[in-house]
């Protein structure tokens, strides 16, 4: 069965400091892969998507980034934490493309961000 | 106008009460939906997916007005482990393509007492 697995779970960083967050999927190839954002009493934002090594889409202008240097490997990175880049961040993945009719995500189990 | 909104609640309901949750979205052309359910602080887990035809899954019924552009979701007998935020998620479609991409409502927050 597949598996997904998102580290750290918490983190508490000040502002200026670098971020990396990391997710891994197991028990499927080339799935798609995403990083969504929650702030408090606000939806999901989806931050970044891909479909493949190397291949990153951005969804919004802002101070973070992402890679994917393997198959199932999907990495959020911040050179410089702002005190708006506090949230609940999530990887997924799914089978079926951003785009499909059938797409549904699986989500990690989240990565809680405070920035001070 | 938000493209997807739903009532933030909470709703405080006692145990064995039937609730329902209404989702609206801005866009006609919006495509798949569907209710996921998040627990504090955990991660978004899919419920159940809304068929055009309406849906049920147990104590859980899906309806889709496309009319009034509504998405809602029934608990019937609700229980104490039905304690959550429901997310209402729709596909809305990009540009004047057929894609469409997943959006997040903020969610409608349950609570169930004795």
């Amino acid at each position: 069965s597949q598996t997904i697995h998102q580290w750290p779970a918490t983190l508490v960083q000040p502002v200026g400091s670098p971020l990396s967050l990391e997710c891994t999927v197991e028990g499927t190839s080339n799935p798609n892969l995403y990083w969504y954002r929650q702030a408090a009493g606000r939806g999901l934002q989806l931050l970044f998507y891909s479909v493949g090594i190397g291949q990153i889409s951005s969804e919004v202008p802002q101070n973070l980034s992402a890679s994917r240097p393997q198959d199932r490997q999907f990495i959020l990175s911040s050179k410089k934490l702002l005190l708006s880049d506090s949230g609940f961040y999530l990887c997924a993945w799914s089978v079926l493309g951003l785009f499909s009719g059938a797409n549904v995500l699986t989500f990690g189990a989240g990565s809680r961000l405070t920035v001070l | 106008r938000k493209e997807v909104e739903q009532d933030p609640g909470p709703f405080n309901v006692p145990e064995g009460a039937t609730v329902a949750f209404n989702c609206t979205y801005s866009n006609s052309a919006s495509q798949s939906f569907f209710w996921y359910r998040q627990d504090c602080r955990k991660e978004p887990k899919l419920l159940m997916s809304v068929y055009s035809s309406g849906n049920e899954d147990g104590r859980f019924t899906a309806q889709l007005n496309r009319a009034s552009q509504y998405i809602s979701l029934l608990i019937r007998d609700s229980k104490l482990s039905d304690s959550a935020t429901y997310l209402c998620v729709v596909r809305i479609p990009v540009g004047g393509t057929s894609y469409g991409k997943l959006t997040f409502g903020q969610g409608t927050i349950l609570t169930v007492h004795p």
